[in-house]
């Protein structure tokens, strides 16, 4: 089945950056886009960027130009999202999604698991 | 940017009730407009595409219609699992933006 497998809980000071992967399997990995979003505790959703698996593309929210970074590796399935500069503000959980589409319509399916990243010094 | 406004932020239900869950949008996103359910601990989960379209696996008791900038999300005969939160997403431009969430209570 298609899953998106991301890594490990992250605890940071701030000023440092942070790595989360997501590894996807079940299908083929190049076909489908693949976003980032984050979700600060008890809070809604914030869509970061999109990461084009097939050419390495990527396009970012405004909010984060300059700080985050997402590249792939293909030979491995796998997507990355690197944020820099952290501050308490940045504390989130961390989600991988795929993005399916109608030929028109995109939407999030499935998300992997979420990485909680807690910035505290 | 498009600002995701819902209504309400939280409401309580009972089993077997219909309620409905109001998204607007600050400028039209066409049927551009995705919605998805999150329990707690849990990554979201999409339960309508393209305004309308119910995800596989989804049970029929979840509708979604509007346009422009008006939708709506419709749970009939409400199930106990059916408490969480849910979130509007629009995909009409980036940044795909979300509603800050409706937490259902059964």
């Amino acid at each position: 089945q298609v899953q998106l497998v991301q890594s490990g809980a992250e605890v940071k000071k701030p000023g440092a950056s942070v790595k989360v992967s997501c590894k996807a399997s079940g299908y083929i990995f190049t076909s489908y886009y693949l976003h980032w979003v984050r979700q600060a505790p008890g809070q809604g959703l914030e869509w970061m960027g999109i990461i084009s698996p097939n050419g390495g593309s990527t396009s970012y929210s405004q909010k984060f130009h300059g700080r985050v970074t997402m590249t792939r590796d293909t030979s491995t399935s796998t997507v990355y999202m690197e944020l820099s500069s952290l501050t308490s503000e940045d504390t989130a959980v961390y989600y991988c999604a795929r993005e399916p589409s109608d030929g028109a319509h995109v939407w999030f399916d499935p998300w992997g698991q979420g990485t909680l990243v807690r910035v505290s010094s | 940017d498009i600002q995701m406004t819902q209504s309400p932020s939280s409401l309580s239900a009972s089993v077997g009730d219909r309620v409905t869950i109001t998204c607007r949008a600050s400028h039209s996103t066409s049927n551009y407009l995705n919605w998805y359910q999150q329990k707690p601990g849990k990554a979201p989960k999409v339960l309508i595409y393209a305004t309308s379209s119910l995800h596989s696996g989804v049970p029929s008791r979840f509708s979604g219609s509007g346009s422009g900038t008006d939708f709506t999300l419709t749970i009939s005969n409400l199930q106990p699992e059916d408490s969480a939160t849910y979130f509007c997403q629009q995909t009409y431009n980036t940044p795909y933006t979300f509603g800050q969430g409706t937490k259902l209570e059964i």
